[in-house]
């Protein structure tokens, strides 16, 4: 069964850092291109960013709203996806779910989410 | 990049179809598949059909997904309404490869 467990979420001030993290398990991490997706409250999903396998150079591509804020990184030998997110603003806050994303664009699996809340 | 435009609510009885669609801004609706998900309060999104009108096992064969090129516009169909199908639903795509893009989201009622 693939499960993707986020963590890492919290209150974080504007301008603040926060670390995301998903654990994958149940499938090939190592294979599997991967993405965060979030939410804000109340309002619809939106794309954040995607990370492709090893064997695809692990290229990242991020919406404009979070390019040069947001990192994703994976780490394939502990199964981990991670979302790095600096100099953090107000409109960020909302859950933000980690996914599997296939290369025909199928966000296949979420995880339950982590809420980051950014205020002060 | 493109934008998917879908109404933001619609109600149907139960029993009845309903018909949810998806328009491309820019760019051909059938140059990317298009995935539709459904989202019930405090939950993940779940998908519904993938690649355009792929049924994922466990889901009924009620829901159906179609693209329509003439009006670049891709449809999720749900006949038989039933209460439970009350929920958020999604539409999504890809932008040359490089970039998810979701539509704003439909807010179905069933009542």
């Amino acid at each position: 069964e693939v499960q993707l467990v986020e963590s890492g979420g919290g209150l974080v001030e504007p301008g603040g850092s926060l670390r995301l993290s998903c654990a994958a398990s149940g499938f090939s991490f190592s294979d599997a291109w991967m993405s965060w997706v979030r939410q804000a409250p109340g309002k619809g999903l939106e794309w954040v960013g995607r990370i492709k396998t090893k064997s695809y150079g692990a290229t990242t591509d991020y919406a404009a709203p979070v390019a040069g804020g947001f990192t994703i990184l994976r780490d394939d030998s502990t199964n981990m996806l991670y979302l790095q997110m600096n100099s953090l603003k107000t409109e960020d806050t909302a859950v933000y779910y980690c996914s599997t994303v296939n290369w025909k664009g199928h966000v296949d699996y979420w995880g339950q989410g982590t809420l980051v809340t950014v205020s002060s | 990049n493109f934008m998917l435009t879908q109404p933001h609510s619609l109600s149907e009885s139960p029993g009845k179809t309903v018909t949810i669609s998806c328009t491309r801004s820019s760019g051909s609706i059938a140059s990317n598949y298009v995935q539709w998900y459904q989202q019930r309060p405090g939950s993940s999104p779940t998908t519904m059909i993938y690649e355009n009108n792929q049924r994922p096992s466990g889901v009924p064969d009620r829901f159906s997904g179609a693209i329509d090129s003439s009006s670049n516009s891709a449809s999720l169909t749900i006949s038989g309404l039933k209460t439970e199908d009350e929920a958020d639903y999604y539409c999504q795509s890809y932008d040359g490869s490089k970039s998810v893009v979701f539509g704003g989201g439909t807010q179905l009622t069933v009542l």
